[in-house]
């Protein structure tokens, strides 16, 4: 079957960095995608990777394994305004998106 | 670019009766749209992928004959949910990919349907 793992809550504060992991196993692989989403709103596109490495983009990075089926999101400088689910997804061969159940991230002051 | 819009944003309707959702891409054409269900702290799940002019392809376990998707241009999906019942209380979205070399999905804000 196709899985993706990812916890279900994580705490930070802000200013601090935070990392958020995300495992898969899917049928083919045609990309990784990482979104934000906040209560009661649609998700919204933070990154898309398909080869290894890390993509930085302001203050998120995302970074992708493909050997390992290991990705995270790398939250820098965190603002409370980053208090909010990051849904990882993984596009398979059949290029459908196979999400996770998403990382709820709450930021203390 | 790339906005997705959704209407209504929030619907309340009585048990039984049909309600319909659009969605519109407004500032490209869409050709494969996505419409997705998510429950409270649950995550998205797809329903169905619908492509300009042709049926809609449904997920295992969505009723087609009760979640009725109508993709008749590259702007415009809608899903209409019939004699809808209280089970059927969720958030709605749906998404789209203007094709290319571009896998992305823009999504709607979301509909609220709540069905008393």
């Amino acid at each position: 079957g196709q899985n993706i793992d990812q916890p279900t809550e994580m705490t930070a504060t802000e200013g601090a960095i935070v990392q958020i992991n995300c495992t898969y196993q899917t049928s083919g692989f045609n990309g990784l995608f990482w979104y934000q989403q906040h209560a009661g709103e649609a998700p919204t596109f933070l990154s898309y990777n398909v080869l290894d490495g890390l993509e930085e983009k302001g203050r998120f990075s995302s970074f992708l394994s493909r050997s390992k089926g290991y990705s995270y999101l790398l939250l820098k400088e965190l603002q409370m305004k980053d208090s909010a689910s990051y849904l990882c997804a993984v596009m398979d061969s059949n290029y459908q998106l196979i999400w996770g159940a998403g990382t709820k991230l709450i930021i203390k002051p | 670019g790339a906005v997705v819009s959704q209407h209504p944003s929030w619907v309340i309707c009585k048990s039984g009766t049909s309600v319909k959702i659009e969605c519109r891409s407004l500032d490209f054409q869409a050709t494969t749209m996505f419409w997705y269900r998510q429950f409270p702290k649950q995550s998205l799940m797809l329903m169905a992928t619908s492509n300009e002019g042709s049926k809609a392809t449904y997920e295992q376990g969505v009723e087609k004959d009760k979640f009725l998707i109508n993709h008749a241009s590259l702007t415009l999906s809608t899903l209409t949910v019939t004699s809808a019942h209280p089970e059927d209380s969720s958030f709605y979205i749906c998404s789209a990919n203007h094709g290319g070399d571009s896998y992305e999905q823009y999504f709607g804000p979301g509909t609220r349907l709540t069905v008393t």
